[in-house]
């Protein structure tokens, strides 16, 4: 079965510092891959995904996240965090050989700091 | 763009109460979810289906029911909420595997 480990539950960065996100999966075969943002009381926005070929993708808002197949990881990153970056993130992995929902972490939250 | 309508942002009912739950999309897309979020529980998958009439129970749904009589309408039903069903509500749809798409959210608070 697949599963989803984000390890951080709450990161707190400063304005203008980089960002990584960390994004673990269990999945027997290439996955699909996705991360979405969730600001407060809205719902959930695609940033990026991976389905094949060049393993860093680039998404919306500045972020990318990089496939390591050898580590079983899509770590998300941004270069430099705006205030406006604070919310939550939900790494989630797809099933590629059928009609299956998408497996989703339990999300990170990230406060921004002046 | 694609979009994903919920029929209401904020619900209160209570406890005994049955409870409606609307989502519409407007992309043809052929699967629709429910999740329930609860903090620190991330996303739970309640309902699924893969088209019209059919469904598939996710990891939670007891206490919960789903109608698909058209494509772009998905209902969650709640037959009689009690105060453990409180919680934001999600919908989203999907073509056949690929990016799911959300709704704004129903936060339902049971009294």
């Amino acid at each position: 079965a697949q599963s989803v480990t984000q390890p951080d539950i709450h990161i707190t960065v400063s304005e203008g510092a980089s960002l990584e996100l960390r994004c673990n999966y269990s999945y027997g075969a290439t996955p699909y891959l996705f991360w979405y943002v969730q600001s407060p009381g809205q719902g959930l926005q695609l940033l990026l995904k991976y389905f094949s070929g060049d393993t860093l993708v680039q998404g919306i808002k500045g972020f990318e996240a990089e496939f390591k197949r050898s580590q079983s990881s899509f770590n998300l990153r941004k270069p430099s965090v705006h205030w406006s970056d604070a919310a939550e993130y939900f790494c989630a992995v797809g099933d590629v050989s059928g009609n299956t929902p998408l497996v989703f972490g339990k999300g990170t939250r990230l406060s921004v700091i002046a | 763009d694609v979009k994903v309508t919920q029929s209401s942002r904020y619900l209160v009912k209570r406890t005994g109460e049955k409870v409606f739950l609307e989502c519409v999309q407007d992309m043809d897309h052929e699967n629709m979810f429910w999740y329930r979020q609860d903090p620190g529980l991330g996303l739970r998958l309640i309902y699924f289906s893969y088209d019209v009439k059919m469904k598939e129970k996710g990891d939670i749904p007891e206490g919960y029911s789903v109608s698909r009589e058209k494509k772009e309408r998905f209902s969650l039903i709640l037959e009689s909420a009690s105060t453990n069903q409180t919680s934001m509500y999600l919908c989203a749809s999907s073509p056949f595997i690929d990016t799911q798409y959300f709704g704004p959210g129903t936060r339902l608070t049971v009294l």
